[in-house]
């Protein structure tokens, strides 16, 4: 069974930088894709961006190219997501979702991460 | 890039009534769509992949169709569990990136 399993609410100030992880366990951590999708308060889904595990390769969304950097720990099964240069803007709940390599959606979710983003 | 565009917005029903979402795409997406169900406080739960394919252990009353540019889900029968946001989604060729609709609310009437 999957479970993704992400790490706790950030407060930051605007400017600052943040970095959530996704510990994937149930499965072999290269055999699927990591994504990261964000929905800001009352908002709907929006794509962040995209890592593969086992070649570190990534695509970003356009509008954060420059600000987003998706890394992993094959060692531990864990994806990080940081973002930098924060703004209000930024203030969503972040999740991270697999997708298996034979399909183009995301089959499971991590159970997702508050960023607030506050003066 | 691909634009997705869910419609109605907000669709008021009953339980045991039949609900009918749609999702257009600004561009032929072939069958590479996907459906998503989300509760409030909770990550969404994929439903349908390649547009018609129900994921696991997703109940029956759950049929996605279509092909090209016009998508549907259809809820044949509302249960009580049903009532959430629905969102479609889909992967852009080039550049590569992926991409939700805005979604569909079903709320009781």
């Amino acid at each position: 069974q999957v479970h993704l399993v992400q790490s706790g609410a950030e407060v930051k100030k605007p400017g600052a930088s943040v970095t959530v992880s996704c510990k994937a366990s149930g499965y072999r951590f290269t055999d699927a894709f990591i994504h990261w999708v964000r929905q800001a308060p009352g908002q709907g889904l929006e794509w962040v961006g995209r890592i593969n595990p086992n070649s570190g390769g990534t695509y970003y969304g356009q509008k954060f190219q420059g600000r987003v950097t998706m890394t992993r720990d094959t060692s531990i099964s864990t994806a990080y997501m940081e973002l930098n240069r924060v703004i209000s803007d930024d203030t969503a709940i972040y999740y991270c979702a697999t997708q298996q390599h034979n399909g183009d959606h995301f089959e499971d979710w991590g159970q997702g991460t508050l960023v607030s983003i506050s003066s | 890039e691909i634009v997705l565009t869910q419609s109605p917005a907000t669709l008021a029903l009953s339980p045991g009534e039949r609900a009918t979402l749609s999702c257009r795409a600004s561009q032929n997406v072939t069958s590479y769509l996907a459906w998503y169900q989300q509760k409030p406080a909770q990550a969404p739960r994929l439903l349908i992949y390649d547009a018609s394919n129900r994921a696991t252990g997703i109940p029956a009353r759950f049929i996605g169709n279509g092909s090209g540019t016009d998508f549907t889900l259809t809820i044949s029968s509302l249960e009580p569990e049903d009532f959430a946001v629905y969102y479609c989604q889909q992967r852009n060729n080039w550049p590569v990136t992926w991409t939700f609709g805005q979604g569909t609310k079903v709320e009781i009437k």
